[in-house]
């Protein structure tokens, strides 16, 4: 049963404290990324890979940090440095023409930091 | 310049009735595909269709259709008979295939279905 799973579904954090979000895929996918959506906001890209150990900021990059040690693994810190960080956090992955080319969501973190 | 676009903030149809969802998109790459998905309150996201550059077909999935109109750039999503558990947010979305393989998400439009 291939798919992407986020844990926990539900975040609390207070403010100074880093925390990992998880992402992990069984696809084979070789493109993970990771989007951020505010209420009522379309998707943000914070961080993408393309392959592993390898990575690119995306539009929102600041205050965040990834790792791709493994094709399966994606994991997002939220560090202290990020200054608004509750949100709605979004993982997704990508195969090529051989395995369709939309992006496969897992089902999100909600972070709240307070 | 943004590379989705979706003008409709929100949009209401009657139970039953067809609704078209407005996308228009930017993109000098010359393959390129487009997809739209759909974001319910539980906050998971569907992928509901998908039409790459070259098809000279628009796509369909079931109720869902892709008015797709490549001079004019634009990707409507056309959802027919609508149902009351289609009100949820859509989102139009664009990957460019040969520039880095990222995409590119609309702000969105919001559905609600009128019984």
């Amino acid at each position: 049963d291939g798919g992407i799973t986020q844990s926990p579904k539900y975040l609390f954090r207070k403010e100074g404290q880093n925390v990992t979000l998880s992402c992990e895929q069984n696809l084979n996918h070789d493109a993970m990324y990771w989007y951020r959506q505010d209420p009522g906001q379309g998707l943000r890209l914070i961080y993408y890979s393309q392959i592993v150990n390898d990575f690119q900021k995306g539009d929102i990059a600041e205050g965040y940090s990834v790792s791709r040690e493994k094709k399966e693994s994606f994991p997002l810190t939220v560090t202290s440095a990020q200054k608004n960080p509750t949100a709605f956090y979004l993982c997704a992955s990508s195969g090529g023409s051989d395995a369709g080319w939309e992006q496969y969501f897992g089902p999100g973190t909600r972070l709240t930091v307070t | 310049a943004q590379k989705i676009t979706q003008t409709q903030p929100g949009m209401f149809v009657q139970e039953k009735e067809a609704v078209t969802l407005d996308c228009t998109y930017d993109t000098s790459d010359p393959s390129y595909g487009l997809f739209w998905y759909k974001q319910p309150s539980s906050g998971e996201m569907i992928f509901l269709i998908y039409q790459g550059s070259y098809d000279q077909q628009n796509a369909t999935e079931g109720r869902y259709s892709l008015n797709f109109q490549k001079a004019r750039k634009s990707a409507n999503l056309v959802i027919s008979a609508s149902q009351l558990g289609d009100s949820a947010m859509y989102f139009c979305a664009m990957r460019e295939i040969y520039t880095g393989n990222q995409f590119y998400f609309g702000t969105g439009t919001s559905l609600t279905v009128i019984p």
